[in-house]
């Protein structure tokens, strides 16, 4: 099995520039996750999903748009990038009860950078 | 909002020693407690993960504690190598939530 896997790994954007990052899962999980990493400021999740055709809002979801048309696919959109928007972005998917969710697993993360 | 803090920010211990990492959460009605380990430019390896109804989890040389009524876990490490430097995440996820929410990590250097 691949787990979580990421595409691209790095990427350079210049600002107002478009892009959409590939979060990919072969381990039938329901849920899935977008984060973003930044120094000092630790992990911070952006938008998730608990199910194909499903997403919500995270705690910093300004500037992203998500989409989960497949079940293993968890697609990040950035429409109009911003030099705010340089971080490390971490993909993770996991299992779900009633109750909430269960042990994560973390893609490699895509390192952006906008100009 | 839940806020998640871990101490020390990072630590430095020889070759061998036993060693505990430390987590504080300020609200007690939490799912589960996962603990992460992330190695330098690589993604989250989950290490241990805690149910809200448990004290406590092993895995080898691992053992991580939960006592949810007092907001605290800690992991701790047996006879540290090398290998054991990296940084360690702790997060919670809140009940009936699909949100975790880490703490900042402690950075962890071990000394041959």
């Amino acid at each position: 099995n691949a787990g979580v896997t990421q595409t691209p790994k790095f990427r350079v954007l210049k600002t107002g520039q478009s892009m959409t990052l590939l979060c990919a899962q072969d381990m039938n999980h329901e849920y899935m996750y977008w984060y973003r990493q930044d120094p000092g400021m630790g992990l911070r999740l952006i938008h998730y999903s608990v199910g194909e055709g499903t997403t919500a809002k995270g705690e910093v979801p300004d500037g992203y748009n998500v989409s989960r048309l497949k079940k293993q696919n968890f697609l990040l959109g950035l429409e109009s990038a911003a030099p705010s928007q340089t971080s490390v972005y971490f993909c993770a998917s996991s299992w779900g009860l009633a109750g909430g969710a269960m042990k994560q697993f973390f893609g490699p993360g895509t390192r952006l950078t906008v100009l | 909002k839940q806020e998640v803090t871990q101490i020390p920010a990072a630590l430095s211990v020889p070759e061998g020693e036993n060693l505990v990492l430390n987590c504080s959460f300020t609200d007690s009605a939490i799912y589960n407690l996962q603990w992460f380990r992330q190695d330098p430019g690589k993604g989250l390896t989950s290490l241990l993960l805690i149910q809200s109804s448990q004290r406590e989890q092993t895995s080898g040389r691992l053992n991580a504690s939960l006592d949810k009524s007092s907001g605290r876990s800690t992991l701790y490490i047996a006879a540290s190598q090398p290998g054991d430097s990296a940084t360690y995440l702790c997060a919670v996820i809140g009940a009936g939530s699909y949100q975790l929410t880490f703490g900042k990590g402690t950075k962890l250097s071990v000394i041959p």
